[in-house]
């Protein structure tokens, strides 16, 4: 077990709807990074929040976006849902100082969009 | 192009081998080298980093960098079926915009 919690584990929705996937960060993190796992395309970056704030931001579309609250959990929200957007989502933390090159990833959310 | 390079494999192996895992990249800024192994179904787990050039070890496991030909391997010693699984190699560039990038992995298979 990494820590690191997502939920929910699976998500089916239709196309055009809008989902928001959730993480919790390992105690002590203060790093949050999300990724999109498709079979085609491997892990794709799409966003990375520090402490609160977006830190560096990857291939993220636009009908997609993220946050960082005070308690450090993140969301990432997916809206106007389309086909391609079925994929698993990761979220990963990474330890504070000296260490951002360590990632602890969650279990994914599975995301099916129909 | 792909900044970072994988063969996807499969690579099916007895037993007992050796693993020659490997990855090129194209972009001088990456510094840090990293290895995950990915089971199917699960999340990425962290095996191995380093952050020069020259050789890692721990225990079955040895990363190797040349950062000279932008070229990283993983080798397992000793296969084990229990190191079926998808090996993916990552790298971070820390100069100008920052990237934490994967390669699209490769599924191993070790045969018992």
């Amino acid at each position: 077990d990494s820590g690191v919690t997502q939920t929910p584990k699976h998500l089916i929705t239709a196309t055009g709807q809008r989902v928001t996937l959730r993480c919790s960060p390992r105690s002590g993190d203060l790093s949050v990074y999300w990724y999109q796992q498709s079979l085609d395309q491997g892990l794709q970056f799409l966003i990375q929040y520090y402490n609160g704030e977006e830190r560096a931001k990857g291939n993220i579309l636009e009908r997609f976006s993220a946050q960082q609250f005070p308690d450090l959990h993140s969301e990432l929200n997916l809206s106007s849902l389309e086909l391609g957007d079925s994929a698993l989502y990761f979220c990963a933390s990474s330890p504070p100082q000296g260490g951002a090159e360590k990632l602890f990833f969650g279990s994914g959310t599975q995301l099916s969009v129909l | 192009q792909k900044e970072v390079e994988q063969d996807p494999g499969p690579l099916s192996v007895p037993e007992g081998a050796i693993v020659s895992l490997n990855c090129t990249y194209s972009n001088s800024a990456f510094q840090y080298f990293m290895w995950y192994r990915q089971y199917s179904r699960k999340g990425p787990e962290l095996l191995m980093y380093t952050y020069s050039s020259g050789n890692k070890e721990d225990g079955r496991f040895t990363a190797q960098v040349d950062k000279s030909s932008k070229y990283i391997s993983l080798f397992i010693r000793d296969s084990q079926p229990s190191d079926s699984a998808t090996y993916l190699c990552a790298m971070i560039a820390t100069s100008g915009t920052y990237k934490y990038i994967f390669g699209t992995g490769t599924r191993l298979k070790v045969l018992a």
